[in-house]
């Protein structure tokens, strides 16, 4: 069964530097996410992708988050000048439609020293 | 803002019995429901899925929808020691271009 891939799947990081999340979506679909989820805390949409743009973005995807679709598989968030509080489980999901359910990668924890 | 709520349990029932996961939402916009499930330290995994009042089956589990009273809830039925997980209730609104999900709901199955 088709599957999203992240990669890596734990990342450590100095606090300041930047950081790329990689991301290969299920192949036909479209639509593309990506959510955090801090420890013990809820999943939380950061932004949506379809058609080389961005759909919608949350109030925590500031200028310091960005996405790319640099290729026809891979869709990446970068994070720049990582902060503590960015220590996180970064998951991106994709789906055929809008409004059809999200498949999820088995996420990037990222942990910001 | 749009508010996902569920009871963050935990939920304890003795392996076959019936498990209801109940999910309340303040968006009448909301127009796709999803019940995931989630493991300790793992991924949110799609369980079921819902865009009409009413019933949908799908196995052990039963998916419940009433737009007018904006709840869905999850029932699994003939639970086993394996469902134990946190289940997490999302929905999209009608431009589907983001999922709000609920904090979840911790299910413990106890052999």
């Amino acid at each position: 069964e088709p599957e999203v891939t992240q990669t890596p799947s734990h990342q450590v990081t100095q606090m300041g530097q930047e950081v790329i999340l990689r991301c290969v979506p299920i192949s036909n679909h479209l639509y593309f996410y990506w959510y955090r989820q801090i420890l013990g805390q809820k999943v939380e949409f950061l932004v949506s992708f379809y058609n080389n743009e961005i759909s919608e973005k949350s109030e925590i995807f500031d200028d310091q988050f960005s996405v790319e679709r640099p290729d026809g598989s891979n869709f990446t968030l970068k994070i720049r000048s990582t902060k503590l509080e960015d220590s996180a489980m970064y998951f991106c999901a994709s789906s055929g439609e809008g409004d059809k359910p999200q498949h999820f990668g088995d996420g990037t924890r990222l942990s910001i020293l | 803002q749009k508010e996902v709520e569920q009871n963050s349990g935990p939920l304890s029932v003795p392996e076959g019995a019936i498990a209801s996961l109940n999910c309340t939402y303040s968006d009448r916009g909301s127009q796709s429901f999803f019940w995931y499930r989630q493991y300790s330290g793992k991924s949110p995994e799609l369980i079921m899925f819902i865009y009409s009042n009413g019933d949908k089956e799908d196995g052990r589990f039963t998916a419940q929808l009433n737009k007018a009273s904006q709840y869905v809830s999850l029932l699994i039925r003939d639970s086993q020691p394996s469902d134990s997980a946190t289940y997490l209730c999302a929905l999209s609104t009608n431009t589907g271009n983001q999922f709000y999900f609920g904090t979840g709901t911790s299910l413990t199955v106890i052999p």
